[in-house]
């Protein structure tokens, strides 16, 4: 069946540091690819998204390619703040049901 | 506002008890899901619909009932409460012209049984 791997948590870095999540999947067909953000108490917004081999997400500096060879979508972000502190999903859509998510990674931004 | 609304927020429930956790879309989303949210393990699959009068099992349908009569609404049932379904419960939809718009979550229910 179809699968999200993403790496443990929960990850700590220094204002300004730069950041990658990994997150690879399994999935039959040609699954559209997606991170989602859950900020404290809230429920999950979308962050960006990747709908075809080599597409490259971005939103709010965060970006994120969809590598078919590797079955991979790693998220990036050049200099993290604060304000990112949350925990961050990785999830494919194959059309067919609904969303398959990974375990979330939190990340924790220290001034 | 559009979007997904649940309720209620919060929900104590005894062991065996039951009750229905709601959710209602007005952005006429054919595809609905509900999820669990526990610690370290990301969002479980519990049903999902395609559309109205089509409902389908996920990865954790047991002790769980729903139904969608209307696109509007796909409400989940907790048949017997039991503490191990204390958890964070979210409701999600998109339309399903294009799976590359994503999924609409809702805020969230946080569920206790004692």
């Amino acid at each position: 069946g179809d699968s999200v791997t993403q790496m443990e948590g929960p990850v700590t870095l220094s204002e300004e540091a730069c950041l990658t999540i990994n997150c690879t999947y399994t999935a039959t067909g040609y699954p559209s690819l997606f991170w989602y953000v859950q900020y404290p108490g809230e429920g999950l917004q979308l962050l960006l998204k990747a709908t075809k081999a080599d597409d490259k997400g971005s939103n709010k500096g965060f970006e994120a390619t969809y590598r078919k060879e590797t079955t991979s979508f790693h998220l990036e972000k050049g200099s993290v703040q604060v304000s990112d502190s949350a925990v961050y999903f990785c999830a494919l859509d194959t059309g067919r049901r609904a969303l398959t998510f990974g375990s979330g990674t939190r990340l924790q931004v220290q001034p | 506002n559009a979007g997904v609304t649940q309720t209620p927020k919060f929900q104590v429930l005894k062991t065996g008890q039951s009750m229905t956790l709601q959710c209602a879309q007005d952005m006429n989303h054919e595809y609905m899901s509900w999820y669990r949210q526990d610690p370290g393990m990301g969002l479980r699959l519990i049903h999902y619909s395609v559309g109205a009068g089509i409902t389908d099992q996920g990865e954790v349908p047991n002790g769980y009932n729903v139904s969608r009569s209307t696109t509007e609404d796909f409400p989940l049932r907790l048949l017997s409460a039991a503490p191990s379904q204390t958890s964070v419960y979210f409701c999600a939809s998109r339309t399903n012209m294009d799976s590359n718009y994503g999924y609409t979550f809702g805020s969230g229910t946080r569920l206790t049984v004692v």
